[in-house]
This record gives C-alpha cells, structure tokens and sequence, in this order.
C-alpha cells in the first residue's frame, strides 16, 4: 500500500540546536500532517498543510515550530531552539483529500526525538 | 475539545482467544472512527475507517462496534493469533474534518502468546 517514509527514524540533539524532520508523503498526495507524541502519552495533532500554507495548528504548534514542503519535495517540521519538553516521537501522516469521505490519512514510522 | 479514551493500555491473550479493545469519546459531533494497528517500528497501519451510520462493521478476522449512544467504540479480535501482537489505536474525527483531524486514543498493547 501506499508508504509515507520518515527520516530519521531518531535523532537526539542537545537543547537549543534545531532540527528538522524530514517527511516523505505519499507521492499524489496535497495534504499533509504532523502528529507528536510524548513517551505514555496520546498521539496528538500539531499541524496540517496545504499548498504551501499551514490550514489548522494546535496550542502545541509552538512558535519555534515551522513546516514547509520546498518544490514537492520532503515535507519538513522544523524547531528552532528545540527545548527539552519536545522530546517525543513525531509521526508524519498524508492524504489525497480534505473533508470528504474518502479521506485516509496514511502515516510513516516516526521520528523519535531526544533533547537533551 | 474531544476526548478519547482507549482501554485497556495492555492486554495479553492466548492464541485463539477473543481480544476487546474499547474507546470511549465525548464530543456527540463525532461522525469517523478509525482503528489503527502499530507493529514495532513499523507506519500506523489503518485497519478499518467507520462512518457513524454504520453501528457494525466486520472486517478480516475482526469486528468493529460504534455504539453512539454510549460514546463508544471498540474492536473485538476474534480467534486473535501471534501476528495479532501490536499496538492498536483509536482516533476521531468530526464530520467537517472528515479524518484531518484527528484525536487519538492512548493506544493498546497486544500480546498474542502461543
């Protein structure tokens, strides 16, 4: 089926460096997702994207975070500075379609991340 | 905002056995349901998507139960083998994001042991 590849699969950095993420969506798809998730806790939304612009974010779409997918290639979330507490693992998700009843969201593996 | 609710956090069945899964929700404007099965290292893989006119929903070796009413969702393993083994996650969604947004439950852990 369709695969949406994350990479890496862990990073750890040291508190105050940024990071980028890298997404790579399923290749037809226009919208796409960020999940995080803390170590115990729910899956939750941060972010979704479409043609070049941010649609919705949530309170944990902090100001130090920013998405951008350059020319159709990965889609990237970026944190700079990251700070301890965005330790977690960040899933990428993807989908042909928006509000309609054909919408799937397909998700990659994850990025573990470790601020230390 | 929505909350879901997902029981039990780790379950542990004998091959062959059924394994229960629920998740309860609180917002009454959810319209999709998702189950979602992650093996170890592995994507979020979608096992079944169920609108919320459909109360029963029976998929390869597994049925799906919305119970609205309730606020209820489950996922009921039938004859549950070794490759069961995952973690399983519920999510929601409203009917205007129609699955772009989605709230999660806190997941569970299956063991199938032989």
């Amino acid at each position: 089926g369709p695969k949406v590849l994350q990479i890496p699969s862990h990073q750890i950095i040291d508190m105050g460096q940024m990071v980028t993420l890298n997404c790579d969506p399923v290749s037809n798809h226009l919208y796409f997702y960020w999940y995080k998730q803390i170590l115990g806790q729910q899956m939750e939304f941060l972010v979704n994207f479409y043609n070049g612009k941010v649609m919705e974010k949530s309170k944990l779409f902090k100001d130090q975070f920013s998405v951008e997918r350059p020319d159709g290639s990965y889609f990237t979330l970026k944190i700079q500075p990251t700070a301890l507490e965005d330790s977690a693992v960040y899933f990428c998700a993807s989908s042909r379609e928006r509000g309609s009843s054909q919408n799937t969201l397909y998700f990659g593996a994850g990025t573990r991340l470790s601020v230390l | 905002g929505e909350q879901v609710e997902q029981r039990p956090p780790h379950l542990s069945v004998r091959e062959g056995d059924s394994a229960v899964i629920t998740c309860t929700y609180t917002d009454p404007n959810s319209y999709y349901f998702f189950w979602y099965k992650q093996e170890p290292g592995a994507s979020l893989q979608l096992l079944m998507k169920v609108f919320s006119s459909t109360e029963i929903n029976e998929g390869q070796g597994f049925t799906v139960l919305l119970n609205k009413k309730d606020k209820r969702l489950s996922l009921n393993l039938t004859a549950a083998h070794p490759g069961d083994s995952a973690a399983y996650f519920c999510a929601v969604s409203e009917w205007d994001n129609a699955g772009a947004k989605l709230t999660f439950g806190g997941g569970t852990r299956l063991t199938v042991r032989p």
